[in-house]
């Protein structure tokens, strides 16, 4: 498997732009959380998925931020309309589930979004 | 909720040396998991090493071991023989063994090996 697929890996846009962040999860695995790394707050999570169901958004900081996932290999965070705090990198991460013999989360490479 | 922290921003170090970096938790929940990882300039977050909390004995991975003292609420990393590769910034993490499964991350220390 090629890991967890983040696209784009760079996003510069103006605020008020409406951006879509895609993630493609590792094959197989049931949980797929959004994560935002910035300087001031660190990594916080964001929303998370189990078997595509979104389990807790309580991260999410506001309605300009949607989360979906629309089937078990893909994932959108759209931020409409983006302001200049949001610029941040977003992280896509997925593990299976299976606490018993795996608990790791793989993560992808991440989105560096900068808004202008 | 669970917080981490860790107290070291920055770390610096000579290549070969050894290098303890710091974390601390707070959580009521008797089972969990710790984890370390690693963030080299490349941004990838890459797993480092593993502790189970119902597990007495310290884990360990090649040049990495951890001490963790439960009752403290303390895990600790050790890099033995540091390598110019081992310079990254460096999380820990907690989950909990039941429940939501989500990772919740200390602020990271950055850690320089230099030649």
């Amino acid at each position: 498997d090629a890991g967890v697929i983040q696209s784009p890996r760079h996003e510069v846009t103006e605020m008020g732009q409406e951006v879509t962040l895609r993630c493609k999860p590792i094959s197989g695995h049931d949980y797929l959380f959004w994560y935002r790394q910035t300087m001031m707050r660190g990594l916080e999570l964001l929303i998370y998925f189990n078997n595509n169901v979104p389990i807790d958004d309580s991260g999410m900081p506001e309605d300009r931020f949607s989360a979906k996932m629309p089937n078990a290999s893909f994932s959108t965070l759209k931020i409409q309309p983006s302001e200049p705090r949001d610029s941040a990198v977003y992280f896509c991460a997925s593990s299976s589930g299976d606490r018993a013999s795996n608990t790791e989360a793989f993560f992808g490479q991440g989105t560096r979004l900068t808004v202008v | 909720a669970q917080t981490v922290t860790q107290s070291q921003p920055e770390m610096s170090v000579q290549e070969a040396e050894t290098v303890t970096l710091s974390c601390t938790y707070d959580t009521s929940e008797s089972n969990y998991y710790l984890f370390w990882y690693k963030q080299p300039p490349s941004r990838q977050m890459i797993l480092v090493i593993r502790q189970e909390a119902y597990k007495q004995q310290n884990a360990t991975e090649n040049r990495f071991s951890v001490n963790f003292q439960k009752a403290a609420k303390s895990f600790s990393l050790k890099i033995s023989d540091s390598q110019l590769g081992d310079t990254a910034m460096y999380f820990c993490a907690f989950m909990n063994l039941w429940g939501a499964q989500k990772l919740v991350f200390g602020q990271g220390t950055r850690l320089t090996i230099n030649p």
